[in-house]
């Protein structure tokens, strides 16, 4: 069956960096084009980046673009993002999302938290 | 960008009753429009896609319509395990957009 499991979020000050992971298993993950989506406290959803299935083409959230990068390494299943410059708005639960092109978000992970705190 | 506005914000219904959320998309997405399920502490769930299409396993009591503009998802006989929040999405271009969100919660 589909999983997605995201790992990597948890405290980090204004200014910092981190990375999230998103492994993917029971698919082809090379055929998929994915997505992370956040979801602030309390707050409803909001879309953060694309890649393609070969990671050639990637697109951003105006909130997030110049700070985030996605990627990804077919070789080993697993997406990334990596997240520099953290503001406390950024403070949210982070999913990944298979995108079943070019209907909808088909299957997401559980979510990792990140809290940007001084 | 494309915004979406669902109404209303928050639905208060009885188990059984018939209910209706509307979304609204600032231009025309033709029937590129989804909609999604989410319980306190879980993942967002897929219900309908292409505007009216049901996601295999979903229950048949949801349907989706519309085209262009303005969108709507019906539950036909609200159920218990269906209180919670519900997402429009939209997608067109390169750009992703949910919907602020409508809490169908027990009057």
């Amino acid at each position: 069956q589909v999983q997605l499991v995201e790992s990597g979020g948890r405290v980090v000050q204004p200014g910092r960096s981190l990375r999230l992971s998103c492994a993917a298993s029971g698919f082809t993950f090379s055929s998929y084009a994915m997505h992370w989506v956040r979801q602030a406290p309390g707050k409803g959803l909001e879309w953060v980046a694309v890649i393609s299935y070969d990671g050639r083409n990637k697109y951003y959230a105006d909130s997030v673009m110049g700070r985030f990068t996605i990627s990804r390494d077919n070789s080993k299943n697993t997406l990334y993002l990596q997240m520099n410059s953290l503001r406390v708005e950024d403070t949210a639960v982070h999913y990944c999302a298979r995108f079943r092109d070019p209907d909808a978000f088909d299957f997401w992970g559980q979510g990792t938290m990140v809290t940007v705190s001084s | 960008d494309i915004q979406m506005t669902q109404s209303p914000s928050t639905l208060s219904a009885s188990v059984g009753d018939r209910v209706t959320i509307t979304c609204r998309a600032s231009q025309s997405i033709s029937r590129w429009l989804a909609w999604y399920q989410q319980k306190p502490g879980k993942a967002p769930k897929l219900l309908i896609y292409k505007a009216s299409s049901l996601e295999s396993g979903v229950p048949s009591r949801f349907s989706g319509s519309g085209s262009g503009t303005e969108f709507t998802l019906t539950i036909s006989s609200l159920q218990p395990d269906d209180f919670a929040i519900y997402y429009c999405q939209q997608y067109n271009s390169c750009s992703w957009t949910f919907g602020q969100g409508t809490k169908v919660e027990i009057k």
